[in-house]
């Protein structure tokens, strides 16, 4: 069985540019969500998206961004980067109807 | 005030204590209770799961949920000092899989 899956690693971008993150689901779990975590913080949930479709929403601007496609893969898109958008980024992966949360490593975005 | 409190320590403790960590919250709504192990610069790992109140016990681990109190608990046994990382206790709803988080605490396993 393979894990959650998150692409980059490590990302380094400046003020007022785009960011696109990957996330590969754990197999057999349909539902993804989307966590930002500040050094020294809990995660906060930017949203969840399942059967393609955004399912939830935190407390986060429009330029944060996402897709979901047929394979439960996912994409969390920043535009307009600013300085405090510097973060781990997490997805979590489970399957609808069981709340167990799976998480990836996370990539670290580093805005200049 | 936060929806869901936690000491952010460091805690240290000697290799084999017990080790007790806790999270208060002042949701009423929140069913599902989550602990999580983080290292340095890594995703969260899951270890604990409860629904409701009550107990739960996975090897040196135990976790305890009080609803009355609105007060969860992580017991480890035997601490190892691979135990040391910053442990975050997560909640959510009962139709809602958003994770409420806390600040997590820092733990420390001296050999």
């Amino acid at each position: 069985e393979t894990g959650v899956t998150q692409s980059p690693t490590h990302l380094i971008k400046t003020r007022g540019q785009q960011v696109t993150l990957r996330c590969s689901s754990q197999s057999g779990h349909n539902t993804v969500s989307w966590y930002q975590q500040a050094l020294g913080q809990g995660p906060q949930f930017i949203f969840q998206y399942y059967r393609e479709e955004e399912n939830g929403r935190g407390n986060f601007p429009p330029r944060f961004s996402g897709l979901q496609f047929p394979n439960y893969s996912s994409e969390l898109n920043v535009n307009a980067l600013e300085l405090d958008d510097s973060a781990l980024y997490l997805c979590a992966s489970m399957t609808s109807g069981y709340n167990e949360q799976f998480f990836g490593p996370g990539t670290r975005l580093t805005v200049l | 005030q936060k929806e869901v409190e936690q000491d952010p320590g460091p805690l240290s403790v000697p290799e084999g204590a017990i080790v007790s960590l806790n999270c208060t919250y002042s949701n009423s709504a929140f069913q599902y209770f989550m602990w999580y192990r983080q290292y340095s610069r890594k995703g969260p790992e899951l270890l604990m799961y409860t629904y409701s109140s009550g107990n739960k016990e996975d090897g040196r681990f135990t976790a305890q949920v009080d609803k009355s109190s609105k007060y969860i608990s992580l017991f480890i046994r035997d601490s190892q000092p691979s135990d040391s990382a910053t442990y975050l206790c997560a909640m959510s709803g009962d139709s809602n899989y958003q994770l409420i988080w806390g600040a997590g605490t820092k733990l420390i396993i001296k050999p």
